[in-house]
């Protein structure tokens, strides 16, 4: 069985500073994985996926991944936090038929001026 | 390049009227098609997928309904609408083994 679980519901910095959004997964076989933000009444834009090629993903806006399989984590970061980066961001894994992906209950990122 | 509609933007019913939402596909063939809801302050529910014409996969017991009447038109429909039905309502679209292309979304409220 897929699952995923953020570890944060929220998450507040200040402008400029580093982003790290954190994203456990549960998976019985090699996952895809995918992060995607949400602005507010707006539909999902993927970030970035892990699809077993480089642990290490780069993303749109800056931001960026690990696959990190003995951890069985795949945190976001960003270097530096901008205000536009003030969002609801969901971890997903996809489910190895293609069919189903399993969102995780969201990350709300606050950026302080 | 793909688009995705999702009609209408908003809407206001009433407890126990129905519902209609429709989402299409432009620019792609036999999509796979999701509707999702997401409640105030939780994370995505995924409600209907279909990997075809009038192949419809529930993913929870509820009182809404999908149907797929062409290759790349999604709807989703109740009969009586509850108070616990209000919520953002998204569609999705994959070719599969992919990432998910969501719509702009339906904003649904119950009153």
């Amino acid at each position: 069985a897929q699952s995923v679980t953020q570890l944060d519901s929220h998450v507040s910095v200040s402008e400029g500073t580093p982003v790290l959004l954190r994203c456990n997964y549960s998976s019985s076989y090699s996952p895809s994985l995918f992060w995607y933000v949400q602005h507010p009444n707006k539909g999902l834009q993927l970030l970035l996926k892990y699809t077993s090629a480089a642990t290490l993903v780069k993303g749109i806006n800056g931001f960026e991944a690990e696959f990190k399989k003995s951890e069985t984590s795949f945190h976001l970061t960003k270097p530096s936090a901008h205000m536009s980066d003030a969002a609801e961001y969901f971890c997903v894994v996809m489910a190895n038929t293609g069919n189903q992906f399993y969102f995780g209950t969201g990350t709300s990122l606050t950026v302080i001026p | 390049s793909q688009t995705i509609h999702q009609w209408p933007a908003t809407l206001v019913q009433p407890v126990g009227s129905p519902l209609s939402l429709e989402c299409t596909v432009e620019g792609t063939s036999n999509p796979n098609l999701y509707w999702y809801r997401q409640a105030a302050g939780r994370g995505l529910q995924l409600l209907f997928y279909s990997v075809g014409i009038g192949q419809i996969s529930s993913e929870v017991p509820q009182n809404l309904s999908a149907s797929r009447p062409q290759d790349r038109q999604f709807i989703l429909s109740s009969k009586k609408l509850l108070l616990s039905d209000s919520g953002f309502y998204l569609c999705a679209w994959d070719r599969g083994l992919s990432q998910q292309y969501f719509g702009p979304g339906t904003r649904l409220t119950v009153t």
